[in-house]
């Protein structure tokens, strides 16, 4: 199985501030990697397919970057929405496997 | 407004079996492959089980493989979750999810179901 690793796994950060969460794959995965936001008690919601393609109605300050094995979100300029978990997810092979978290809270 | 819709979930004893429902609307079910994807309480998401748009393809995580049935009925824009031989880390909320691409097990998840929460305990 491909193994995913994020990193931190909690973040504290002010608004305004620009952060980055890094996403390691165990294999190389190629650019078939995803980023979900989730707010306690909601569904993830899908921020980036394909490593660094910006999901229709996400705002800009999102980004994705990486290729192969490393990965990075980045998110700009925090705002009061964007405090919630991130998850990468890699669909390159089965089974499909998420990372284990990163929480982004309020410094 | 796309959208997804489980229910089926409960509390079940160990050993038991399970039906989960997801029905779709707003969208052309039978183009797009569907998965399900569970969180436990507290913790991460677990991919659980994907089927192609045409039922011809079926994934399934080891964790669950054997115990658990993915199928669908496109004329009735559902996709379900036959959960048998149930143990108590089954336990979590169980999410119904849309491919973001047509035709395409591809595997990015455009459009989720609010969940629907399965406790497995005697």
């Amino acid at each position: 199985d491909t193994q995913m690793t994020q990193t931190p796994s909690t973040l504290s950060a002010s608004l305004g501030a620009g952060v980055t969460i890094t996403c390691r794959a165990s294999q190389n995965i190629g650019n078939w990697l995803a980023w979900y936001q989730q707010k306690p008690g909601k569904a993830p919601k899908l921020l980036i397919y394909r490593a660094s393609s910006l999901e229709n109605g996400v705002p800009s300050r999102f980004s994705g970057s990486g290729s192969g094995t490393e990965f990075t979100l980045t998110i700009s300029s925090l705002q009061p929405d964007d405090f919630a978990t991130y998850y990468c997810q890699q669909y390159k092979t089965y089974p499909w496997t998420f990372g284990q978290g990163t929480k982004v809270e309020i410094k | 407004e796309v959208r997804l819709l489980e229910s089926g979930g409960g509390l079940v004893q160990p050993g038991g079996s399970l039906r989960l429902s997801c029905v779709a609307s707003e969208f052309n079910f039978n183009t797009y492959a569907m998965t399900w994807v569970r969180q436990a309480p507290g913790k991460g998401l677990e991919w659980v089980s994907s089927m192609s748009a045409n039922s011809v393809t079926t994934q399934y995580a080891d964790s669950v493989k054997g115990r658990f049935t993915i199928s669908r009925d496109n004329s009735k824009s559902t996709l379900y979750l036959e959960m048998s031989s149930l143990r108590a880390d089954d336990t979590a909320v169980y999410y119904c999810a849309k491919d973001r691409e047509q035709w395409l097990l591809r595997g990015a998840f455009d459009v989720w179901g609010q969940g629907t929460m399965v406790t497995v305990s005697s």
